[in-house]
């Protein structure tokens, strides 16, 4: 499979616990994106990685949560101290860095956490 | 601001008639692109317009680009089940696009 992949695919926390997801893009590709969408919205940007570099972070982005990709190939997200509005599914794209700046974003499957 | 604006939020539909979703920018757009997230799903690239004016055409699916580049329309004829789920614009921002709401496509039964 070639796709993006993106692990676990569900993960269930309390409240003040950290959780940790990954995301492996298309191999080829420098670009990488992580979003949050909750139901009835539009995917909402969290980071943008161009190979190792994290080159944009959302304003909106608490200091709970970091984002790696440390050999510019898979990604890791990382929410300390989740709290019950974390609540959402974490989706991951990537996409090549030909042809300008806004290529087409491929999608994994996302990871859904669910904070209680 | 960077908002972009997409209407309706939903559209009920019967099998064959047609469908039609907004997209509104109080900016000029650099680019459009328009996305499709299948229940359950995640979102799956359909098209990219950038040039004024521009019509693009899939199949049964129409995308249009306005000529001042502040607003777009993705329009489907004659709907089928299978065109169910909710289509997302999204414009590009400095890094990443910034999606509208969506519209969400129901097939009455």
């Amino acid at each position: 499979d070639t796709g993006v992949s993106q692990d676990p695919r569900h993960k269930i926390t309390k409240r003040g616990q950290n959780v940790t997801f990954r995301c492996d893009p298309i191999s080829e590709h420098n670009r990488l994106y992580w979003y949050r969408q909750t139901l009835g919205q539009g995917p909402e940007f969290l980071t943008y990685f161009q190979n190792e570099a994290q080159l944009e972070k959302s304003r909106l982005l608490s200091d709970r949560f970091s984002a790696e990709r440390p050999k510019g190939s898979f990604s890791t997200l990382e929410i300390q101290r989740t709290e019950q509005g974390d609540s959402a599914m974490y989706l991951c794209a990537s996409s090549t860095i030909a042809g300008g700046l806004y290529n087409e974003q491929f999608f994994g499957p996302g990871t859904r956490l669910t904070v209680l | 601001g960077q908002q972009v604006m997409q209407i309706p939020q939903y559209q009920h539909v019967q099998e064959g008639e047609d469908f039609t979703t907004y997209c509104n920018s109080s900016t000029t757009l650099s680019n459009i692109q328009w996305y499709k997230q299948r229940p359950g799903g995640h979102p799956v690239f359909l098209i990219q317009l950038v040039k004024s004016g521009e019509v693009k055409k899939q199949k049964r699916l129409t995308f249009q680009f306005g000529e001042a580049k502040k607003n777009s329309s993705l329009h489907i004829t004659a709907t089928q089940t299978t065109d169910v789920g909710t289509y997302f614009c999204a414009k590009g921002g400095n890094y990443q696009l910034i999606w509208g709401a969506g519209t969400k496509l129901i097939i009455k039964p």
